[in-house]
Parts: C-alpha cells; sequence; structure tokens
C-alpha cells in the first residue's frame, strides 16, 4: 500500500538554527498538508500547497516558516530559526482530491529545540 | 476550531461492538464527517467518511443521523490494536472549510 514518508523521524536541533523536514507524498497525489502536534496537545493546520503554490495557511505558519517541492517528489518544511516552542511533531500528509479527498499522513519527524 | 463535539474518553471490552458518537449540529449541506485515529503519537489514519448516507468499509461503519446533526462511528469488533483517539471532523467544500480541523476527540481504550 502506497504510504507518505518522512524524514527524519527524530531532529534535535539548538534554538536559532534552521531546519528541513522532508516529506515524501504518495506518487499520485497532487495536495500536500504540513500538520503539528505539540506533545500533549491537538493536531494544528499549519499549510496546505497545491499547484507549487501555498493554497492554505494557519495563523502558526509565519514567516519563519516555509515550504517547497523542490524536484517533483519530496515536499519540504523549512523552520528559518528555530524556538523552543518549535518543539513538536511534524506530520505531513497528502491527497488525491482537495475536497473529499482522505488524508494520508506520514509517522511524523519529531523536532526537539534545544 | 473543530465543529465537533465528541465524549473525551470512552472505553470498551475486546471483541465487542465501540460505538463513538459525535456532534455537528451546525453542520451545513455542503458538509462531509469523517473520522481520524491517532494510535500513540503516530500520524492521523483515516477511517471513513460521508454526506448523508450510512457507510461501510473494512475498517469501520458510520451511522448520519437524519437531521445530519450527529453521527456515530462503529467499530464492530474492537480489538486490543484500536486503541487510540478518534477524531471526528466536519469538512466543508468550500473556503478553508475543507481543511480538517482535529479537536481533542475520543479516547477509546479497548480493554481485555
Amino acid at each position: 500500500e502506497p504510504e507518505v514518508t518522512q524524514t527524519p523521524s527524530h531532529q534535535v536541533t539548538q534554538m536559532g538554527q534552521e531546519v528541513i523536514l522532508r516529506c515524501v507524498p504518495i506518487s499520485n497525489h497532487l495536495y500536500f498538508y504540513w500538520y503539528r502536534q505539540i506533545l500533549g496537545q491537538k493536531v494544528e493546520f499549519l499549510v496546505s500547497f497545491y499547484n507549487n503554490e501555498i493554497s492554505e495557511k494557519s495563523e502558526i505558519f509565519d514567516d519563519q516558516f516555509s515550504v517547497e517541492r523542490p524536484d517533483g517528489s519530496n515536499f519540504t518544511l523549512k523552520i528559518r530559526s528555530t524556538k523552543l516552542e518549535d518543539s513538536a511533531m511534524y506530520f505531513c500528509a497528502s491527497s488525491g482530491r482537495a475536497v473529499t479527498g482522505e488524508l494520508f499522513f506520514g509517522e511524523g519527524s519529531r523536532l526537539t529545540v534545544l | 476550531d473543530a465543529k465537533t463535539t465528541q465524549p473525551p474518553s470512552m472505553d470498551c471490552a475486546e471483541g465487542r461492538a465501540a460505538n463513538l458518537p459525535c456532534n455537528h449540529s451546525t453542520i451545513s449541506g455542503n458538509e462531509y464527517v469523517y473520522w481520524y485515529r491517532q494510535i500513540h503519537s503516530q500520524g492521523p489514519q483515516y477511517i471513513i467518511h460521508g454526506l448523508k448516507n450510512n457507510e461501510t468499509n473494512e475498517m469501520a461503519s458510520l451511522i448520519i443521523t437524519e437531521d445530519r446533526k450527529s453521527s456515530t462511528l462503529i467499530l464492530p469488533h474492537a480489538t486490543l490494536r484500536d486503541t487510540a483517539v478518534y477524531y471526528c471532523i466536519v469538512r466543508g467544500a468550500s473556503g478553508g472549510s475543507y481543511i480538517p480541523t482535529f479537536g481533542r476527540g475520543t479516547s477509546l481504550i479497548v480493554h481485555p
């Protein structure tokens, strides 16, 4: 069964450093998402991406965050200058349809900012 | 904000049916009801979705009331591996409401 894969599974970084989280969506999907989950809290939407541009973003997704699809297969989330409060699980998801398509999530990347 | 209300926790005996309720009294005509679950800290997993008819797949059944203001997810023979947080999500066809928004969900514990 096709699946969404994410790397790294766990990254530890120092505050102020840049981090790139990588995702390989399911191959024929066109809609991509990033969510995050701070320990013990809800799964929060960050951003959605379609046709090489951001389609929706939340208030959390500020100027420190960016997404891109550099090579037609990977989908990346970059955090420019990490803060302690960026420590969370980051989930990538993809879907074959925008509105009624179910999202397929990866296993997540755990980011720890020291 | 999530447009659904779910009990924070439920438990169920292994082998029995687990019936997870969800209230979505403000649902509009073009909004679907989706269910996902999250096992421990893994990525959420899609279970099922429906608009107004009852739906069944290999994982579960979804029963939507006629007025569409509530629904029930049924796991017909719960196993220990079904222990997870279950999220009921209302998702529309326009604007930002098509983005799945996760609430607190229901923590289901299946016990032997």
